[in-house]
């Protein structure tokens, strides 16, 4: 079965430093996997995805994420943050059957400090 | 090109009441999936539907309804409402065919009082 683990419930971080978001995947076939983020009282929004092309995913306002199989890893960075990065992150995995069902990781909330 | 639209955007309903909420996907799209969103258990997933056909459904108890009609738009009707069920509710949609990103509506939040 699918899985995907978010290694931290919250990550804070002072405005102009690097963001990681860490994520760990369980899939037993070559998986697809996406980073969505949600602002506070809104819907769902796509950063980025990985579905078996390069392994270095990048996505928008400055994110990527590398695939590491490996490691079964598909970290979230950003070089620089910015105040309006804060949100809550969502690392998923899609369901590879005849459906169409995103498994969501727990979320990580980023805080950016001025 | 117009996103997900998810209506009502606000419900209060008290326990024991039914409620209906409307999903209408990307144009063009032809799956549409429904997702939960509660502080405890996260984003689980519903069930989803394509070509108005449900493919898949989570655990969730029989109360919880779906259906798609012939233009993609999707309902999701849950009765006996319980004051668990307050959530909320996420709408995806997606292209069909292989394509593997879904968009997502702003959400309907329901209150269950």
């Amino acid at each position: 079965a699918q899985s995907v683990t978010q290694l931290d419930s919250h990550v804070s971080v002072s405005e102009g430093t690097p963001v990681l978001l860490r994520c760990n995947y369980s899939s037993s076939y070559s998986p697809s996997l996406f980073w969505y983020v949600q602002h506070p009282n809104k819907g769902l929004q796509l950063l980025l995805k990985y579905t078996s092309a390069a392994t270095l995913v990048k996505g928008i306002n400055g994110f990527e994420a590398e695939f590491k199989k490996s490691e079964t890893s598909f970290h979230l960075t950003k070089p620089s943050a910015h105040m309006s990065d804060a949100a809550e992150y969502f690392c998923v995995v899609t369901v590879r059957d005849s459906s169409y069902k995103l498994i969501f990781g727990s979320g990580t909330r980023l805080l950016v400090r001025p | 090109k117009a996103g997900v639209t998810q209506t009502p955007r606000y419900l209060i309903k008290t326990r024991g009441q039914q409620v209906t909420l409307s999903c209408s996907p990307i144009s063009g799209h032809r799956s549409v999936s429904w997702y939960q969103q509660t502080p405890g258990q996260g984003l689980q997933f519903l069930f989803e539907y394509f070509s108005e056909t449900q493919r898949n459904k989570g655990n969730f108890p029989g109360r919880f309804s779906g259906r798609q009609f012939s233009n993609s738009r999707s309902e999701m009707n849950v009765s006996t409402l319980e004051l668990g069920d307050s959530a909320l509710y996420l709408c995806a949609s997606t292209q069909g065919g292989g394509v593997t990103e879904a968009f997502f509506g702003q959400g309907t939040r329901l209150t269950v009082v």
